[in-house]
């Protein structure tokens, strides 16, 4: 039930744009997006619940199509402290945010100068 | 306390010999999970505590590993006889649930020599 994020490694301008996917072949509730920086412990970024839903969080946002199972994050405009590994976590269960989340490999974002 | 408090945040141990790292997770958080990170790879479970519930032990590796949670706050995971491939980052989460996201610790970087 792990999902497959792709791609496994982006390399950025700053300035630029990314976006980073997360795919499950179950029926997911919800889809945590995290961002872990070397060194340190993952920081949550967001959760998305419903299908279609948009969130943001200072340039980065998020979509998630329940009906593909499937989740993105869309960096835009990257700044050098967006450099880091991404993880999406997906809980399958409904009715409840609550039990296990089911981690991606990660994608390593580095933002050059 | 503000955040998720692991402990210790190193330790360096002998083949064979026992640890126990300890978890102080945020107060009124309903759950509690304990995930591991191996050197550039991703958050494999471990286990996850809900309340009273009986704890979601599934993605413990083996039966040297051993987790509590005691009066529903602090918790600990033993590792007995550790062995090499026991060396990783031990990172702790609590979730309040909703939409909200983990808090993780800064983790326990356990050495296995």
């Amino acid at each position: 039930q792990q999902p497959v994020q792709s791609p496994q490694a982006v390399i950025l301008r700053e300035g630029e744009d990314a976006v980073i996917n997360c795919s499950s072949s179950k029926a997911l509730y919800s889809v945590h997006w995290y961002r872990q920086k070397h060194g340190e412990a993952p920081v949550f970024l967001m959760i998305l619940l419903k299908g279609g839903e948009q969130k943001g969080h200072e340039k980065i946002s998020a979509s998630f199509n329940e009906k593909k199972q499937q989740s993105s994050l869309y960096l835009t405009a990257s700044q050098l402290s967006y450099s880091g590994t991404y993880f999406c976590g997906t809980h399958p269960s409904r009715g409840s945010t609550l039990g296990r989340l089911y981690f991606g490999r990660g994608t390593q974002l580095t933002v050059w100068p | 306390g503000a955040g998720v408090s692991q402990s210790p945040s190193n330790k360096v141990t002998e083949k064979g010999k026992d640890v126990e790292l300890r978890c102080d997770p945020i107060s009124g958080h309903t759950a509690l999970y304990w995930y591991r990170q191996s050197l550039g790879q991703g958050l494999e479970f471990l286990i996850y505590f809900q309340g009273n519930s009986a704890p979601d032990k599934s993605g413990l590796p083996s039966d040297r590993f051993s987790a509590e949670r005691t009066g529903g706050s602090v918790s600990t995971l033993t590792i007995q006889r550790t062995q090499q491939e026991d060396s990783a980052v031990y990172l702790c989460a609590s979730f309040p649930g909703g939409g909200y996201g983990y808090t993780f610790g800064s983790g326990t970087r356990l050495t296995v020599v």
